[in-house]
């Protein structure tokens, strides 16, 4: 089955800089990597995502980068708030068949933005 | 807006009890899942469901049963619980038919004495 890698497991940046998570995967068949996040007490949310047709992704401060080659994707977030703190999620799902839909998500990391 | 809930935010248990967690969506939507979530370990797939009384397993079934009698509602079953089943219990929607986005309830914190 697929395996997702997510690193770091805890990141530490002051506000206004970026921050980078990496994850990798193990299955060539997943086509699809959306990133959730999960403020404190609070149920995750789809923030952004990308598919395995497309190498990038930007939404505003948030971008996603994808090589298929190397089967790592990334999340970056630019000029950090406060609010960007919380628990974020990788994820990668195949395609098609009775598991499309199915995630496989990594072990999260915890940003914590300093003012 | 799209509205997931779970039966219980918190629950305590004892070991061996049967115990039942429920999911009920009002959106329709095809596809429900079963995480749960234990620190530094990420959200694992226990159960997922595509269809009523369809069920696949995920990557953690063991010591869990699921039940899909009705679209809207999921439920997943404990059927003799354990210490080591402690955890935060989180169900999802998704609607394949327009979206990969899960939706996700607010979780139910299950404690196993």
């Amino acid at each position: 089955g697929e395996n997702v890698e997510q690193h770091p497991s805890t990141l530490s940046v002051q506000e206004g800089d970026s921050a980078v998570i990496k994850c990798t995967y193990s299955d060539s068949a997943s086509n699809y990597f959306p990133w959730y996040k999960q403020e404190l007490g609070k149920r995750p949310q789809l923030i952004i995502d990308i598919r395995s047709n497309v190498g990038e992704k930007k939404d505003q401060r948030i971008a996603v980068t994808l090589n298929k080659t190397a089967k790592h994707f990334s999340l970056h977030i630019t000029e950090t708030q406060p609010e960007d703190s919380a628990v974020y999620f990788c994820a990668a799902s195949p395609a098609g068949g009775t598991s499309y839909g199915k995630l496989t998500f990594g072990q999260g990391t915890i940003l914590t933005v300093h003012p | 807006d799209v509205k997931v809930t779970q039966s219980s935010r918190y629950l305590v248990k004892r070991t061996g009890e049967k115990v039942f967690l429920e999911c009920v969506q009002d959106m329709d939507h095809e596809n429900m899942f079963w995480y749960r979530q234990d620190p530094g370990l990420g959200l694992r797939l226990i159960y997922f469901s595509y269809d009523v009384k369809m069920k696949e397993k995920g990557d953690i079934p063991e010591g869990y049963s699921v039940s899909r009698e009705k679209k809207e509602r999921f439920s997943l079953i404990l059927e003799s619980a354990s210490t080591n089943q402690t955890s935060m219990y989180l169900c999802a929607t998704q609607d394949r038919r327009f979206s990969d986005t899960q939706y996700f309830g607010p979780g139910t914190r299950l404690t196993v004495l």
